[in-house]
């Protein structure tokens, strides 16, 4: 069973250029969560999704920022009109409907952007 | 608010010595835990994690954490470090299976 897949891990954009991270989620969950790491920092929660379904986004910024997750194909993270403020690291985790396995979150391995 | 505090920025230890990495928490009901272990450039893989019951888990690799909610405050350690635990440790919280608050992490360093 692969795990969460994430592409391309390494993206770079210039500023006003548009950046999208998509997120494969593993086999068999279908709730997808986003955060940004900063350098130096810990992970910031951004967004959660179930399949065409925003269901929490109180992480995201108000402007720039969009999520989709829909009913075929990957979660895709949306970045318009890039700064260099938007640098990071960005990771999907997944996370199962129904089992005892719930509440636990799955982790990829990032998609780092620089912003030049 | 829900927060995650992990007082040491930086640890380093001889390998073969004992590990214990702080995190204490704040949140209003009984949380859900979880420690996550980041090498250079990687994702997050997942060390351990309570949620209810028997207070002090197992986890991958040699790992264990306490629960202590006296304390609030959920350690993660390890009786005997290898070189290759070398890596940014993540402590955090679940918010009603929604999103994860994280800790600021802890960085360990281990000298041969």
């Amino acid at each position: 069973n692969a795990g969460v897949m994430q592409n391309p891990r390494h993206l770079v954009r210039r500023r006003g250029q548009e950046a999208r991270l998509r997120c494969s989620p593993m086999k068999g969950h279908s709730h997808v969560y986003w955060y940004r790491q900063l350098p130096e920092e810990g992970l910031k929660f951004m967004v959660y999704l179930q399949k065409e379904n925003i269901i929490d986004e109180s992480g995201m910024p108000k402007e720039r920022f969009s999520a989709e997750f829909p009913k075929e194909g990957p979660s895709i993270l949306r970045i318009q009109q890039v700064v260099r403020g938007d640098s990071a690291a960005y990771f999907c985790a997944s996370s199962p409907v129904a089992s005892s396995d719930t509440d636990t979150q799955y982790f990829g391995p990032g998609t780092r952007l620089t912003v030049l | 608010a829900q927060s995650v505090t992990q007082p040491d920025i930086h640890i380093t230890v001889s390998e073969g010595a004992s590990l214990e990495l702080r995190c204490n928490y704040s949140y209003g009901a009984t949380p859900y835990l979880f420690w996550y272990v980041q090498s250079p450039g990687q994702g997050l893989q997942l060390l351990l994690k309570y949620f209810s019951g028997d207070t002090l888990v197992q986890g991958i690799k040699g790992f264990e954490a306490e629960f202590k909610r006296s304390q609030s405050s959920f350690n993660l350690r390890k009786p005997s470090v290898h070189w290759s635990d070398a890596a940014e440790y993540f402590c955090a919280v679940g918010e009603d299976t929604d999103k994860l608050i994280f800790g600021t992490g802890t960085r360990l360093q281990v000298f041969p």
